[in-house]
């Protein structure tokens, strides 16, 4: 069975641009979580999504936003890039919110130059 | 507000020996303590995972020891490997919600053969 996959794994892009990256959760789980990692860091929570709504959001600034697709796939996009925003962004889904194990994709490393 | 505090950042340990890694909380709401695994280039991977109701909890060669009064868990790792090499993560979350997972800094641990 295939785990989460993310795309793309590696992103260059310069400051002010917008990025959209994607998530596809494993099988029939209903929940995808974003994160970001800053190198030498642990994991930001960002979003969590669960049946297409907002469950959570983190601190982060309007620029970010996402979104879940009716078949729990999910995109994180970001606005008017800075160069803080470099990191690694990982997705992990769920099968719900509770009490079943989160997992974790091999995350997209954004580099803003 | 870091609500999560690991210790130490990094950790060397001979072959054999016992890992031992930290973490204090500070919100009382939370319910939920998972520790991480994460290799280079790899996404966050579930070791073990923790509820307050126990004090302890047993996998292989990993135990988590939980502290609800001094609202403290630890990890660890007996007989530590050098494939046990990673940086390691401790989180909390609030409602079981495995999603929205608050993480410490992190530990890089190297194991030495």
């Amino acid at each position: 069975d295939a785990g989460v996959t993310q795309s793309p794994t590696h992103l260059i892009k310069t400051r002010g641009q917008h990025v959209t990256l994607r998530c596809s959760p494993i099988s029939g789980h209903k929940s995808v979580s974003w994160y970001q990692q800053v190198l030498g860091q642990g994991p930001q929570f960002i979003f969590q999504y669960y049946e297409k709504e907002e469950r959570g959001r983190g601190n982060f600034p309007d620029r970010f936003s996402a979104r879940q697709f009716p078949n729990y796939s999910s995109e994180l996009n970001v606005n008017a890039l800075l160069l803080g925003d470099s990191a690694l962004y990982l997705c992990a889904s769920s099968a719900q919110t509770g009490d079943t194990e989160a997992f974790f994709g091999q995350g997209t490393r954004l580099t803003v130059v | 507000q870091q609500q999560v505090k690991q210790s130490p950042q990094s950790l060397i340990v001979q072959k054999g020996g016992i890992s031992i890694i930290n973490c204090a909380y500070e919100n009382t709401a939370f319910d939920y303590f998972p520790w991480y695994q994460q290799f280079p280039g790899k996404g966050p991977a579930l070791l073990i995972a923790i509820r307050p109701d126990v004090s302890e909890k047993k996998e292989g060669r990993f135990t988590i020891s939980f502290n609800k009064s001094a609202k403290q868990f630890s990890l660890h790792i007996m007989d530590s490997q050098p494939g046990d090499s990673a940086t390691y993560f401790c989180a909390a979350s609030k409602g079981s919600n495995t999603g929205k997972l608050i993480f410490g800094q992190g530990t890089t641990l190297q194991v030495k053969p």
